[in-house]
């Protein structure tokens, strides 16, 4: 079973600039989560979709969103990067949402998509 | 590979000897924990989990302990091996709040053969 996609592996943009990643969980999954990893501050949660709906979201500001289309793949967006925004950015599916299963589902994580912002 | 290039507290063992790798979590309130593992230029993957109802979960060559009292969670991995070698996260969810988790700074656990 293939693995947590994303693309473009790496990326460099200027400030400023606006960029989408993109995220494919594996087949059958419904729950999508995004994350910012930085040297500084390690792994920070960014939101969760799940079924088209985002459930929940963290502390970044609204140049941060993200979308989920029916066929689960998932979006984020960054509007007028800045220099701090230079991170790994790691998209995460699991079989459902945590909250509405009622019990504890493995999240796979995928490799990451580097941005850089010059 | 991708580096994530943190500066990590890092603990170095003997291959075939026990690594114990320690988190302190802070919100009294977390009621399920997560450890995970990532390689250079990989994502992290999950190792075990340990609901606030125990304080002791085993799996293979690994087990968890959890101490509310003190809020601190550790992995304790058996016999490591060269291929343990990566950074290790510990992960909390509050309320068991869809999948929003808390990651913890990390440890880069280093094994010598």
């Amino acid at each position: 079973k293939a693995g947590v996609t994303q693309t473009p592996r790496y990326l460099i943009k200027t400030r400023g600039q606006q960029v989408t990643l993109s995220c494919s969980p594996i087949s059958g999954h419904r729950s999508v989560s995004w994350y910012q990893q930085t040297p500084g501050q390690g792994l920070q949660f960014l939101f969760e979709y799940f079924s088209e709906t985002q459930r929940n979201k963290g502390n970044f500001p609204g140049r941060f969103s993200g979308r989920q289309f029916s066929n689960s793949r998932s979006e984020m967006n960054v509007s007028t990067l800045e220099l701090g925004d230079s991170a790994l950015y790691l998209c995460a599916s699991s079989l459902m949402s945590i909250g509405t299963s009622g019990r504890a589902v493995e999240q796979f994580f995928g490799p990451g998509t580097r941005l850089t912002v010059l | 590979g991708e580096s994530v290039g943190l500066h990590l507290p890092t603990l170095s063992v003997q291959e075939g000897d026990n690594s114990i790798i320690n988190c302190a979590y802070s919100n009294s309130a977390s009621d399920y924990f997560i450890w995970y593992k990532q390689e250079s230029g990989k994502g992290p993957q999950f190792i075990i989990d340990i609901r606030s109802n125990m304080d002791k979960r085993q799996g293979q060559r690994v087990t968890v302990l959890l101490n509310k009292t003190v809020k601190h969670l550790s992995l304790q991995i058996a016999a490591t091996q060269p291929g343990d070698s990566a950074v290790y996260f510990c992960a909390e969810n509050i309320g068991y709040n869809f999948n929003k988790f808390y990651f913890g700074s990390g440890t880069k656990l280093n094994v010598k053969p």
